[in-house]
């Protein structure tokens, strides 16, 4: 079965600082990955997502992530943090002999900005 | 927007009472999950649906049940509501114009509070 670790719970930077949040997966092949974004008292919001190809993907709100197979991570990264991007921030796995149907969540990096 | 509906948003009950949470989806979607968020623990799986009265267990599904009578609608269902149930119950669907990929989409989720 797959895991995630976020092993940061909490990280605060200033605003116009870089961000990156680090995220471990276990999984025996090549995993489908994904961050999420969670505003206070909203559903998830997909940042970002990995499947196969290029390894460095794209997302929204200017972020951006890095697969490394070697390392097993799937780090998120945005070089100029914004006082909207104070959140809470999710690193998932599907497994691809399921077909991604069900994804495993890690514990979660909540995000705070400081002005 | 995935239309997807949560109800109720919000629910306090006591300890041994039924509670039946709802997640209605408007765009005909095959795969719909039920999730709870928990401080630390991200988003753990309880229950997903593959189609009409397919259903099938996550990783924490004891004391819950789940049916799907159409498409449209996936029941959560608490028989005896314990205080360890207290949570955010969150409901997402899987888009299938997105092919086999796995990307879920959220609903807002639903707090429940058992006393």
């Amino acid at each position: 079965a797959q895991s995630v670790t976020q092993p940061d719970i909490h990280i605060t930077v200033s605003e116009g600082a870089s961000l990156e949040l680090r995220c471990n997966y276990s999984y025996g092949a090549t995993p489908y990955l994904f961050w999420y974004v969670q505003s206070p008292g909203q559903g998830l919001q997909l940042l970002l997502k990995y499947f196969s190809g290029d390894t460095l993907v794209q997302g929204i709100k200017g972020f951006e992530a890095e697969f490394k197979r070697s390392q097993s991570s799937f780090n998120l990264r945005k070089p100029s943090v914004h006082w909207s991007d104070a959140a809470e921030y999710f690193c998932a796995v599907g497994a691809r002999d399921n077909a991604g149907n069900m994804l495993t969540f890690g514990g979660g990096t909540r995000l705070m900005v400081k002005p | 927007d995935a239309g997807i509906t949560q109800s109720p948003r919000h629910k306090v009950t006591e300890t041994g009472t039924p509670v039946t949470l709802r997640c209605h989806q408007t765009e005909n979607h095959r795969y719909m999950y039920w999730y709870r968020q928990d401080p630390g623990h991200g988003l753990r799986l309880i229950h997903y649906s593959y189609g009409v009265k397919d259903t099938d267990k996550g990783e924490v599904s004891d004391g819950y049940s789940v049916s799907r009578s159409k498409t449209e609608d996936f029941l959560l269902t608490l028989e005896s509501a314990t205080s360890s149930q207290t949570s955010v119950y969150f409901c997402a669907i899987r888009d299938r114009d997105r092919g086999n990929t796995g990307e879920l989409f959220f609903g807002e989720g639903s707090r429940l509070t058992v006393l």
